[in-house]
């Protein structure tokens, strides 16, 4: 199973909104609604931000959200702050117990 | 609070084994399926293996299969995973994970353990 694809970088200044997204194929992201988003300041442990494409965990803000159309997901961060710079990463469920994840992407608040 | 704390990382040679540890608190781990997860230095996040909640069963990625065996210890609350026949593609941290009821997603991680395969 390869790896979902994702840009390397994104950035916005504070206030600003910014998508990234996660392209895969119908056999991941398009074939089911399993899509997670993960926020990771490198050194902590990964923090789940987005689930079942556009589900968000008690404590997420509302400032973050997903959606997926075809065989790509993204994930939208609206006013963006300062905290917000880390590296985000996609998965998808394929069925069968087995997951895959996107490379990354670094956020860089400007 | 909930919390996951991985060890047992470390510096291993090619062909060697080691095992890793997850200790889990603050949450009912024998009610949890758990994962493991690694990333390799500059590379994105990987899906390594997944155990039940009972550890009746077992399933890992083609990459470890044969290779690496979860385990878990439900009444000292520890999950593990056992690496065997190193290689340097092996070199990564390891996260566990807790599996989020239902949703076929990973809803609290630890902060990983490093292992590096060297020579």
């Amino acid at each position: 199973q390869s790896a979902l694809t994702q840009p390397p970088s994104a950035s916005g200044s504070p206030g600003q909104s910014v998508t990234i997204s996660c392209t895969g194929t119908s056999s991941d992201v398009g074939g089911y609604n399993y899509v997670s988003w993960y926020q990771h300041h490198p050194g902590k442990a990964p923090k789940l931000m987005i689930y079942e494409v556009s589900k968000r965990p008690s404590g997420v803000p509302d400032r973050f959200s997903g959606s997926k159309s075809g065989n790509t997901a993204s994930l939208t961060v609206s006013g963006l702050q300062a905290e917000d710079e880390a590296d985000y990463y996609c998965s998808s469920n394929v069925g069968a117990n087995n997951w895959v994840f996107g490379g990354g992407t670094k956020l860089t608040v400007l | 609070q909930v919390q996951l704390v991985e060890s047992g990382g470390g510096v291993v040679q090619p062909g060697r084994s080691l095992r890793l540890s997850c200790a889990a608190s603050g949450f009912s781990f024998s009610g949890h399926g758990m994962h493991w997860v690694r990333q390799a230095p500059g590379k994105g996040l990987q899906w390594v293996a997944i155990i039940w909640y009972d550890g009746s069963q077992k399933y890992y990625s083609d990459s470890v299969k044969g290779r690496f065996t979860v385990s878990r210890d439900n009444s000292n609350n520890t999950l593990y995973l056992q690496l065997s026949s190193l290689t340097a593609e092996d070199t990564a941290v390891y996260y566990c994970a807790r599996d989020m009821k239902g949703r076929l997603t990973f809803d609290v991680w630890g902060q990983g353990t490093m292992v590096t395969v060297s020579s």
